[in-house]
């Protein structure tokens, strides 16, 4: 049981690139969430999932894209990279006793 | 709408001494209160739910629907504690989406 993965864990981008954060869990959660993690800012809801085929946006989705096609994956995905994305990305899913988190994407647009 | 607030960023305390990390909420509904620990740039930590009124690494948090509030309550500070908290409220049921205060700074001194 490996809880919440998320890989890359750091990740340089220049401004315009395109890439994908990835999010697993092993815990057949239906809840899975993005957050997004800036200095004085605490964190914000981008987009979430309440199960396989089922998205919504939270706080701050735009420039941001997700899919759900299985319970277990919840990848988030940068079309266009902007220096503003800087930040440190959180995935979670929802369990009976509260959320679990993984251990974060450093990302750098550059 | 729905709030958090954290009125510190920063605390910062003596070994020994008593800590009090405030939290206010803002939310018509029952709210489901969480405290997460984030140690320094590591994942973040469930350390508190305000039903299962434990008391984990020392912490307890009570719930004052009548002040709206969940404080974090130790009475003596350890230099391990030094750490990031969050206070989370979730206002939407089991499928819900958790919303964040800024976070408060504890630093605990030798």
């Amino acid at each position: 049981n490996a809880g919440v993965t998320q890989t890359p864990k750091f990740q340089v981008l220049k401004t315009g690139q395109s890439m994908t954060l990835q999010c697993a869990q092993d815990m057949n959660h239906e809840y899975m969430s993005w957050y997004r993690q800036d200095p004085g800012m605490g964190l914000r809801l981008i987009h979430y999932s309440v199960g396989a085929g089922i998205t919504d946006q939270g706080e701050v989705p735009n420039g941001y894209n997700v899919s759900r096609s299985t319970t277990e994956d919840f990848p988030l995905r940068l079309l266009s990279a902007a220096p503003s994305q800087t930040s440190v990305y959180f995935c979670a899913s929802r369990a009976n006793y509260g959320y679990t988190f993984g251990s974060g994407t450093r990302l750098t647009v550059v | 709408a729905q709030r958090v607030t954290q009125p510190e960023k920063l605390l910062s305390v003596f070994k020994g001494a008593p800590v009090e990390l405030k939290c206010n909420y803002s939310y018509s509904g029952s709210p489901e209160l969480f405290w997460y620990v984030q140690y320094s740039r590591q994942r973040l930590q469930l350390l508190l739910r305000h039903i299962s009124r434990e008391s984990i690494k020392g912490f307890t948090a009570d719930l004052n629907k009548g002040e709206t509030s969940f404080h974090l309550k130790k009475p003596f500070a350890q230099e391990e504690d030094s750490a990031m908290y969050y206070c989370a409220l979730n206002y939407g049921g089991s499928q819900g989406n958790l919303i964040f205060g800024k976070g408060t700074k504890l630093s605990v001194k030798p």
